[in-house]
């Protein structure tokens, strides 16, 4: 099983839409965990951290449910500007510094 | 100015040339990573360095050869590289210490290298 495994899609939504991503992980001893968006030919940033009781940014809601090992990024109300890549990130314990595995990620295009 | 910052941009190298990555953070981290991004692949791990010392070395031919002179730079030297490590260099730093649980990694534009 891979460390951390994402729906690549591509997702293709209508702007409004909401639309959901899930990533799953191996290492049940993993405790941190994050959103990242990348857009095309650019270098990923953070979206948000994911919290066990799980948090919320505007259109945006990150949830974690350890028992299954996988995280989600809920976005509502889809914009243009939403279409990018987005990589689920969690650490590996064991690592120094804060080095985390990526997944795939997973693409969303959004229309008018 | 960005908080991470990488040189070159772009890198087009022959199978036996030397080249080197930069990699310079403004941020006051003590923490640097490289990451290799190819296509249809996951952003993978190559190097960790936590308050200059190498502390990952994830299974990376020794063709590429990382150095760690002090807490904001970073460089990674290549040479007799292969076709397939043609791909997108990231370079990231984070505000984390050994064994952090925390800490979000920034990252730089990167370096795109294709081997000719």
């Amino acid at each position: 099983r891979k460390e951390v495994e994402q729906d690549p899609g591509p997702f293709n939504v209508p702007e409004g839409a909401t639309v959901a991503f899930n990533c799953t992980y191996s290492n049940s001893a993993s405790q941190s965990f994050f959103w990242y968006r990348q857009d095309c030919r650019k270098e990923p940033k953070l979206l948000m951290s994911v919290y066990s009781s799980g948090n919320e940014d505007g259109r945006f809601t990150a949830q974690l449910n350890r028992a299954s090992q996988y995280i989600s990024l809920l976005i509502r109300d889809s914009k243009l500007s939403d279409s990018a890549t987005y990589l689920c990130a969690v650490n590996i314990p064991g690592q120094a510094g804060t080095a985390l595995i990526f997944g795939k990620g997973t693409t969303l295009s959004v229309s008018s | 100015e960005t908080g991470v910052t990488q040189t070159p941009r772009h890198l087009v190298m022959g199978m036996t040339n030397k080249k080197s990555l930069k990699c310079e953070q403004h941020l006051g981290h003590n923490a640097m990573y490289w990451y290799k991004q190819s296509a249809k692949k996951p952003l993978e791990l190559m190097f960790v360095y936590s308050l200059e010392e190498r502390v990952e070395n994830n299974s990376v031919p020794s063709r590429f050869s990382p150095e760690c002179p002090n807490s904001s730079h970073l460089f990674l030297h290549l040479h007799t590289l292969q076709p397939e490590d043609s791909a997108l260099y990231l370079c990231a730093s984070s505000q984390g210490v050994a064994r952090s649980s925390d800490g979000e990694l920034f990252f730089g534009e990167g370096s795109r290298l294709t081997v000719l």
